[in-house]
């Protein structure tokens, strides 16, 4: 399959942890990686390989992965998390790039 | 530091052939694992991986759009053209070009500031 599967929204309480999750096949075999965008913005590398965060990305973002499935978690969710967000990866052959639909957070 | 831009024109008319040329620095397209790629997102929708090129040439395109994209390089004036042909209304989005990070995670981890193409007669 070449696609990867994100719940639309979620919503999170100032404060609290929030786990946004990216559903693919390909997640069996390739690690997902993690963008953030703001309205008007490029997209923001925030996740990459097993749990990497680029210089500069908050220690309360972090990465996992089990089976199919690769979530993205902020503990301690800020006004300024709120944003959308989506997970890439190589497709099953492991020749092409998938992105998946994407996910609006809301920080309550 | 690395840095990339998009430029283009902003509005084509149906059936035209668009052509984006992405201007980088701060990394070369000659060195063994770099890559650029181009991303696409229509108004108010989610991202959509386009067309991707390696240093040694090496391109890889998006099935559902493959017969109309072309992905070169000039390596020499640090340079990536995407081109699309035969386009449409559905194709109205902003066309990003990105860097990639990793060869092996293919994460893009830095990205241009992306250019808005509007197709209408």
């Amino acid at each position: 399959s070449s696609e990867l599967t994100q719940d639309p929204a979620v919503s999170v309480a100032l404060g609290q942890t929030v786990r946004i999750t990216c559903q693919g096949d390909s997640l069996r075999s390739y690690y997902a990686s993690w963008y953030q965008q703001k309205p008007g913005q490029a997209p923001v590398l925030v996740i990459y390989g097993k749990n990497n965060r680029p210089s500069g990305i908050p220690d309360r973002f972090s990465g996992s992965s089990s089976g199919n499935t690769a979530s993205l978690t902020i503990t301690g969710a800020q006004a300024e998390d709120e944003a959308d967000y989506y997970c890439n990866s190589r497709d099953s052959s492991g020749n092409l790039v998938v992105f998946g639909g994407g996910t609006k957070l809301t920080v309550l | 530091q690395i840095t990339l831009k998009e430029s283009g024109p902003t509005l084509v008319k149906p059936t035209q052939t668009l052509t984006l040329t992405c201007t980088f620095s701060g990394f070369s397209l000659s060195t063994s694992g770099v890559g650029v790629g181009w991303i696409r997102q229509p108004p108010g929708k989610a991202l959509e991986w386009l067309a991707l090129i390696y240093w040694d040439d090496d391109k890889r395109y998006s099935p559902s759009l493959k017969s109309r994209l072309t992905i070169t390089k000039d390596t020499s004036k640090n340079q990536v053209v995407l081109t699309m042909t035969n386009m449409d209304p559905v194709d109205t989005a902003t066309y990003y070009c990105a860097h990639i990070g990793d060869y092996v995670f293919c994460d893009f981890d830095y990205w241009g500031q992306g250019t808005l193409v509007t197709v209408s007669s």
